[in-house]
């Protein structure tokens, strides 16, 4: 166990249907992260929070939408995907992201959602 | 820019013969290194890291890596590969100005499988 949650593990949705992923962690760290994983393709760093507040959008289209209530939870909400956005899903996090601490930003992942867009 | 390449899709070793996992970065400043694991099923686990200091790092499950500035490489390494130790392997790398947050760039990844 790394301390990170994901749910659900699993998902399968319509174009048209709206879902969200949920990311927990319990390690009282300051950053996540939500990461795309496809077949043969580098991570894809999709958004990065920093206590709370958004600090990078890598241009992910709109149809993703984070939301970061508090440090402990991240929430992808998503809503008119296309089958090419079936992928996994993981979530991540870390003490910090400042460069000046390094050791601090070692990245803790969950276990991902595995998601099926038909 | 940043970027990081693992030159092979698929390593496959033989139980109790050494392996090597190669990766190669590419920064603007000092290069700050990690592998990270996946397990079926599982997320990213962290196996070591290199940010400064000695040229070989030592990780865990006994796996090792070494620091090669002149090659821009930071190979994985283990001594005596396990069958438990097939899986997926990332590497990792972000430069010490802290661009983009200071963000990691993962490498596509290489499928390691060891065969009793």
């Amino acid at each position: 166990e790394t301390g990170v949650t994901q749910t659900p593990r699993h998902l399968v949705m319509g174009m048209t249907n709206k879902k969200s992923l949920k990311c927990e962690q319990h390690l009282g760290h300051n950053a996540m992260y939500w990461y795309k994983q496809s077949a043969k393709k580098p991570l894809e760093l999709m958004f990065v929070y920093s206590l709370e507040e958004r600090v990078e959008n890598n241009s992910v289209p709109s149809r993703f939408s984070p939301e970061c209530p508090n440090s402990s939870h991240l929430f992808l909400h998503l809503h008119t995907l296309q089958p090419e956005d079936s992928a996994l899903y993981l979530c991540a996090s870390s003490q910090d992201t400042a460069t000046s601490t390094l050791a601090k930003n070692i990245q803790y992942f969950g276990a991902g959602t595995r998601l099926s867009v038909l | 820019a940043q970027s990081v390449a693992q030159p092979e899709d698929q390593v496959n070793v033989a139980e109790g013969n050494p392996l090597t996992v190669k990766c190669t970065y590419s920064v603007s400043g000092n290069p700050y290194l990690f592998w990270y694991v996946q397990y079926p099923n599982r997320g990213l686990q962290f196996l070591l890291k290199y940010i400064t200091g000695d040229n070989l790092v030592k990780g865990s499950y006994g796996f090792e890596a070494e620091f090669n500035k002149s090659q821009t490489s930071f190979h994985l390494k283990k001594p005596s590969a396990l069958v438990s130790d097939s899986a997926l392997y990332f590497c990792a790398v972000r430069d010490s100005y802290g661009g983009s947050q200071g963000n990691l760039i993962f490498g596509k990844g290489t499928k390691l499988s060891v065969k009793p």
